[in-house]
This record gives C-alpha cells, structure tokens and sequence, in this order.
C-alpha cells in the first residue's frame, strides 16, 4: 500500500510570500494531521481532520494558517503571509480511526525555508 | 498541554546495546510510541505498548514501561550504525500523540 504522500519536499521563499502544502494520506485513513517540526524539535499538532472536518486547530495560528480537507481525502495547508520564523518541516500524517492502536504514519515532510 | 522529556543525545558503540529514556505527564495515556527519524525523513513507528503492558519485546527492541514513575525506554540491542537517527517517544491523547524532543543516536564502529 502506498504511503502518505506529500509535496513539495523543499520549499524556498521570501518573507511575505504565500506557500502551499500537499498531502494525499494512505487510502482508507480517515484521520489526517498536520505537524510541524521546528529544527531541533519534536513535532507539534497544527491540525487534525476527522474525514472532512476539523476537530482540532486549537494550535494552528489562524491568523495566517489555513487548511482544508476537500472530501475527507486530499488536504492542503497554507500560509500566507509566510514569516521568518515559520521556517521548519511541515509533515502530514494519517491514521485510521476504529480498531487501531492509534498509530500515526507520517509522510516524509515538506521542508520550507522563509528568506 | 503535556509534555514529554527526552534526553537530547547517546552515543554508543557498534554491537553494544542502545538505553533511550523517555518520561511522559499524562497517566491516562492508553498507548505510548517509539518513532525513528533519519536525516531528511518522516517518523517511522517503530514499535509501541499499550498502558497495561511492563514490557514489550519486538526482535533486537525492548520497550519497558513504569507507570508509577511514568517512564518508557527502548532498549536495542547489538546496536548497528544503520540505527543512527533520531528517537521519538509520544503518548496519546485522545486522539492525537505528543512527541517528546527527540534523543538522537549516534553509533560509532
């Protein structure tokens, strides 16, 4: 079975700029999150979809995070404007959601860089 | 939020075995993971316990458990210099999973 999928794996842009993220998670996943790794650090929660729906954003900084999970499948993270410090490892994970141990799979991030 | 400690680095040589120590706040944990990271890459789980478990064998990994003292290791043994990467421990929390900072392994021949 393919893994989850994310794009682009580097991104570089100029302060200000906006910046999008991609992921497919593995098929039949109906739990999608998005983490973000600052260099250094364990990841943090940003989002967590439960097919369609956002039950958990209470960390995303919604000032100029957003993100959207068309479907229950696909999502997409962006920011917009980008800051300095927003520099790090986005990564999506998914997971099932009945009968599981709760594991997550990851995909292998995509790594962005603010100039 | 809870939050999960690791110590930052161990470094071991090839053929001896591996002690990463983790300690975790939230007693209602039910599950609690092992992740690895390599240079570049997602999380790989690499072996997890549930919460009434001591102690969890999986081929060259042990994972132990104290919950009085809230603590989880991952012992591996005959450590290889392909198991150089960076260890997460997590708990769960509801649904989501709280990873520790990470303690990186470094193995030298």
């Amino acid at each position: 079975e393919a893994g989850v999928v994310q794009s682009p794996r580097y991104k570089i842009i100029e302060k200000k700029q906006p910046v999008a993220f991609w992921c497919n998670p593995i098929s039949g996943h109906n739990t999608l999150y998005w983490y973000l790794q600052n260099l250094g650090q364990g990841p943090e929660l940003l989002i967590r979809y439960e097919n369609e729906e956002a039950v958990d954003d209470s960390q995303l900084p919604k000032d100029r995070f957003s993100a959207e999970r068309l479907k229950g499948v696909d999502s997409t993270l962006k920011i917009q404007p980008a800051e300095l410090g927003d520099s790090a490892v986005y990564l999506c994970a998914s997971s099932r959601r009945q009968g599981n141990t709760g594991e997550l799979f990851f995909g292998e991030g995509s790594r962005l860089t603010v100039l | 939020g809870e939050d999960v400690e690791q110590s930052l680095f161990l470094s071991v040589r090839e053929g001896d075995s591996s002690v990463i120590n983790c300690t975790y706040t939230d007693s209602s944990s039910t599950y609690l993971y092992w992740y690895k990271q390599e240079p570049g890459a997602g999380l790989q789980l690499l072996t997890y316990i549930f919460s009434n478990m001591d102690m969890k064998q999986d081929q060259r990994l042990t994972v132990l458990l104290n919950k009085k003292d809230k603590h989880l290791s991952l012992r591996i043994a005959d450590t290889q210099t392909g198991d150089s990467a960076i260890y997460f421990c997590a708990e769960r929390e509801d649904d989501k999973l709280i990873f520790g900072t990470g303690t990186r392994l470094q193995v030298f021949p």
